[in-house]
């Protein structure tokens, strides 16, 4: 399977904190995505980092990539409670709009 | 705003019945995706299609066949509903390699 892996599963944090997830996948990348899911939502697109950039940033969101490690993490800073929600990554491969999701991580964030 | 429709958010089933799924797009995206959600396993693709009478299978294509007569919609056939089937179905469609999910539907098959 191609199917990468988020971590922590879960992460329970007070408002105001930073939550940090992390995501490892197994395959050669042209691009890794994150995406949020509120609970019985779809889910939304939060940003994507091409596999010659290491770091982006957007708003309150800052994602990292190491290609050699294959690995990525989602920086939320200052979080509020409405950032409660589960947190999806996804490496797209070299076949058009094909992308390959992990588990998640739920982050709850208690006012 | 981009926007994917799924025309059914909860349905209950009887096993061995023909089921639709529906869903359209709006912004004329080539690429369109049935993916299914189960807890602990994360996204799986069933189905995806390049464009109008494509179709190619996902990771979990078995039970499961689709038809996209026009650009804007792609629907989900289960041809015999099974239990096994109960979940979460979320439809996307794609453009610049950004996934734009609908809202999903909950089916239940009994």
């Amino acid at each position: 399977s191609q199917q990468g892996e988020e971590d922590p599963q879960a992460l329970s944090i007070q408002e105001g904190e930073n939550a940090t997830m992390n995501c490892s996948y197994k395959t050669s990348i042209n691009n890794l995505q994150w995406y949020r899911q509120n609970s019985g939502r779809g889910l939304v697109h939060l940003i994507l980092i091409r596999s010659n950039e290491r770091e982006k940033h957007s708003g309150r969101l800052r994602v990292t990539l190491d290609t050699s490690k294959k690995s990525s993490s989602l920086l939320i800073t200052a979080s509020r409670a409405a950032d409660t929600a589960s947190y999806f990554c996804a490496q797209g491969d070299s076949t058009l709009g094909r992308l390959y999701f992990g588990r998640g991580t739920q982050l709850t964030v208690w006012p | 705003d981009v926007k994917v429709t799924q025309s059914s958010r909860y349905l209950v089933k009887r096993t061995g019945e023909k089921v639709f799924l529906e869903c359209v797009q709006d912004m004329d995206h080539e690429n369109m995706f049935w993916y299914r959600q189960d807890p602990g396993l994360g996204l799986r693709l069933i189905y995806f299609s390049y464009d109008v009478k494509m179709k190619e299978k996902g990771d979990i294509p078995e039970g499961y066949s689709v038809s996209r007569e026009k650009k804007e919609r792609f629907s989900l056939i289960l041809e015999s509903a099974s239990t096994n089937q109960t979940s979460m179905y979320l439809c996307a469609s794609e453009t610049r390699n950004t996934i734009y999910f609908g809202e999903g539907s909950w089916l239940t098959v009994v």
